[in-house]
């Protein structure tokens, strides 16, 4: 069975700085990887997501995110984060049937 | 393109009482998910159609829940009997699940507590 681990319950960062969370998956097989983020009381928006080919992938809001097979991990990074950046982050593995994989999420906090 | 709606966004019941959730996903999608969330946890996955047919129940789905989807387009959610433990936010998704799509798009989910 598939798992996802967020081994950061919670990050705190200054406003301009960079900012790295992490994400640890095991699945048998090629996975399908993907980065959520949630505001309060609200549902998921898709950040990013990995099927295959350059393992450095682009997503909106300046984020980008590195799949590193060999250490079955796909870690979000952003270079200067911003205080709309405070939220809940979710890494997700996503199977061949299409479900998803959810890790516990990190919540972001950034200060002034 | 509205994307994927629910509805209602609150709901608020007494223990024992029945509830039912609908979600209505992006009109091309063919695959629905339904998911429910908890305090301080990631989603975790309760169902999902191939269009009107059920393909996979995961085991937190128990048998007070059950989720149609009678004409392959929006789909419900109903708990009967519903207990404490259930107060959760309840996620749609959306896909296309074809060319190995899967990108989900989800709905602003629907809060259940339960008094």
């Amino acid at each position: 069975a598939q798992s996802v681990t967020q081994p950061d319950i919670h990050i705190t960062v200054s406003e301009g700085a960079s900012l790295e969370l992490r994400c640890n998956y095991s699945y048998g097989a090629t996975p399908y990887l993907f980065w959520y983020v949630q505001s309060p009381g609200q549902g998921l928006q898709l950040l990013l997501k990995y099927f295959s080919g350059d393992t450095l992938v682009q997503g909106i809001k300046g984020f980008e995110a590195e799949f590193k097979r060999s250490q079955s991990s796909f870690n979000l990074r952003k270079p200067s984060v911003h205080w709309s950046d405070a939220a809940e982050y979710f890494c997700a593995v996503n199977t061949n049937a299409g479900k998803s994989t959810f890790g516990d999420g990190t919540t972001l906090t950034v200060k002034p | 393109d509205t994307g994927v709606s629910q509805d209602p966004r609150h709901k608020i019941t007494k223990r024992g009482q029945n509830v039912t959730f609908r979600c209505d996903p992006i009109s091309e999608h063919n695959r629905l998910y339904w998911y429910r969330q908890t305090l301080g946890q990631g989603p975790e996955f309760l169902t999902y159609f191939q269009n009107e047919a059920q393909l996979e129940k995961s085991r937190l789905l128990s048998d007070r829940f059950s989720a149609e989807r009678p004409k392959g387009s929006f789909s419900t959610l109903e708990i009967q009997r519903t207990e404490q433990g259930d107060s959760a936010m309840y996620l749609c998704a959306s896909s296309q699940g074809r060319d190995r799509d899967y990108e989900q798009y989800f709905g602003p989910g629907t809060r259940l507590t339960v008094t």
